[in-house]
């Protein structure tokens, strides 16, 4: 089955430390997206990328980094410049970067700050 | 700048009862319009879009949403509730030349028995 997957599920993250979440897509996409959503706020756009090794900040990337080497991978890091990094965070693909596409998302992977 | 106004951060509606979930959008030209459905800890899916063509769009478990433009309104309804309706919906718009999706706060719906 075709689809976007996302692991972990569930991340713990320690004050200081970096960690990576990943995003992977057999639907042979080019375009792939990092979005965080918080109560009330609906979903913002943090990175994109529009085609393998390359990709541009969205609304919200301060603390964060991505790389686009695979067309099938865009993994998140979340790093420690991040002060409040708690929250749901969507991966989503499109067959491509024209604005009538649909974008199809992974099942999240909550992040959570001990 | 664009922007997506959900009416009503919750929805509460009996089994059966018709569903309205309202959607407003600011754009200066007709946007790409989508609602997408989200069940608890999962991704969005897709219920439905408007691109250009007939004002009316039905998308997929009974749910249709019409385009007004003199409104600047795509509201969603399904004529009758099922309790496995009850999620969050979200409204979400693309400026036509643009690339970027911006997403309303999100409304949930519950359904009563």
């Amino acid at each position: 089955d075709g689809g976007i997957t996302q692991s972990p599920k569930y991340l713990f993250r320690k004050e200081g430390q970096n960690v990576t979440l990943s995003c992977e897509q057999n639907l042979n996409h080019d375009a792939m997206y990092w979005y965080r959503q918080d109560p009330g706020q609906g979903l913002r756009l943090i990175y994109y990328s529009q085609i393998v090794n390359d990709f541009q900040k969205g609304d919200i990337a301060e603390g964060y980094s991505v790389s686009r080497e695979k067309k099938e991978s865009f993994p998140l890091t979340v790093t420690s410049a991040q002060k409040n990094p708690t929250a749901f965070y969507l991966c989503a693909s499109s067959a491509t970067s024209a604005n009538q596409e649909t974008q199809y998302f992974g099942p999240g992977t909550r992040l959570l700050v001990l | 700048a664009q922007s997506v106004t959900q009416l009503g951060s919750h929805v509460s509606v009996s089994e059966g009862a018709l569903v309205l979930l309202r959607c407003n959008y600011s754009s200066s030209v007709p946007p790409y319009l989508f609602w997408y459905v989200q069940y608890p800890n999962q991704g969005l899916q897709l219920l439905l879009k408007y691109t250009t063509g007939a004002t009316l769009v039905k998308g997929i478990n009974g749910f249709e949403a019409e385009f007004k433009k003199s409104e600047t309104s795509f509201h969603l309804t399904k004529p009758s509730a099922h309790m496995s309706d009850a999620a969050e919906y979200f409204c979400a718009v693309i400026h036509t030349g643009g690339f970027k999706t911006i997403f309303g706060a999100g409304t949930r719906l519950f359904v009563k028995a």
